[in-house]
């Protein structure tokens, strides 16, 4: 089966921009979960979502937002962007129930602010 | 959520055996160990878990002693393209949040010819 797919790969905006991200995850997955790396902190859980719904969310400024639409697929925006939001942002999906809880990781967009 | 602690870079030769221990020493009774691999601007891949005693797969084989304080990855035959990042978590079985899926800093493996 496909596996998740982030468009774009690489973006580069400029500082007080803002930015969306798309997320498409397996199919009939319904648990989306963001995630921000950067060299110096490493893998950063942002938020999941799961059939519409935010489940979680991490330690991360209003800018950030996100949304889940019927299909799945998930979308995260963040607005006025600054140079310290330069990083690799990842989409992981799973089913979210039961067993099937593996977490499988998109190849994620390259975000650069200048 | 148990912490774990691995080394943070190591180096090997193509052909080589390769093993990276991962210690947990505060993993409780429902966790599992998972390995993910990381390559330079890609996701992270799942490569093996484990609950107890020996898991084998087609790319690697994790070893987990009795006390489950530590596991051991270990990678037969590395070739220059298993140069990534690994990482070793605690992951709840079950359902468990995406939020405490912890990615810490991981082992950067370099292989060389």
């Amino acid at each position: 089966k496909a596996g998740v797919t982030q468009t774009p790969r690489y973006l580069i905006k400029t500082r007080g921009q803002q930015v969306t991200l798309s997320c498409s995850p397996i199919s009939g997955h319904r648990s989306v979960s963001w995630y921000q790396q950067t060299p110096g902190q490493g893998l950063q859980f942002l938020f999941e979502y799961f059939s519409e719904t935010q489940r979680n969310k991490g330690n991360f400024p209003g800018r950030f937002s996100g949304r889940q639409f019927s299909n799945s697929r998930s979308e995260m925006n963040v607005s006025t962007l600054e140079l310290g939001d330069s990083a690799l942002y990842l989409c992981a999906s799973s089913g979210g129930t039961g067993s099937d809880y593996g977490y499988t990781f998109g190849s994620g967009t390259r975000l650069t602010v200048v | 959520l148990a912490k774990t602690t691995q080394p943070i870079s190591m180096d090997s030769y193509e052909g080589q055996e390769v093993n990276i221990t991962c210690s947990h020493n505060n993993i409780a009774t429902n966790d599992y160990i998972t390995w993910y691999q990381q390559f330079p601007s890609q996701g992270p891949r799942f490569i093996i878990q484990g609950y107890k005693t020996k898991v084998t797969n087609e790319v690697a084989s994790l070893f987990i002693p009795a006390d489950r304080k530590s596991s051991t990855l270990s990678l037969p035959r590395v070739s220059l393209s298993d140069t990534a990042v690994y990482y070793c978590l605690v992951v709840p079985s079950g359902y468990s949040s995406a939020s405490k899926i912890i990615f810490g800093s991981g082992t950067r493996l370099s292989i060389r010819p």
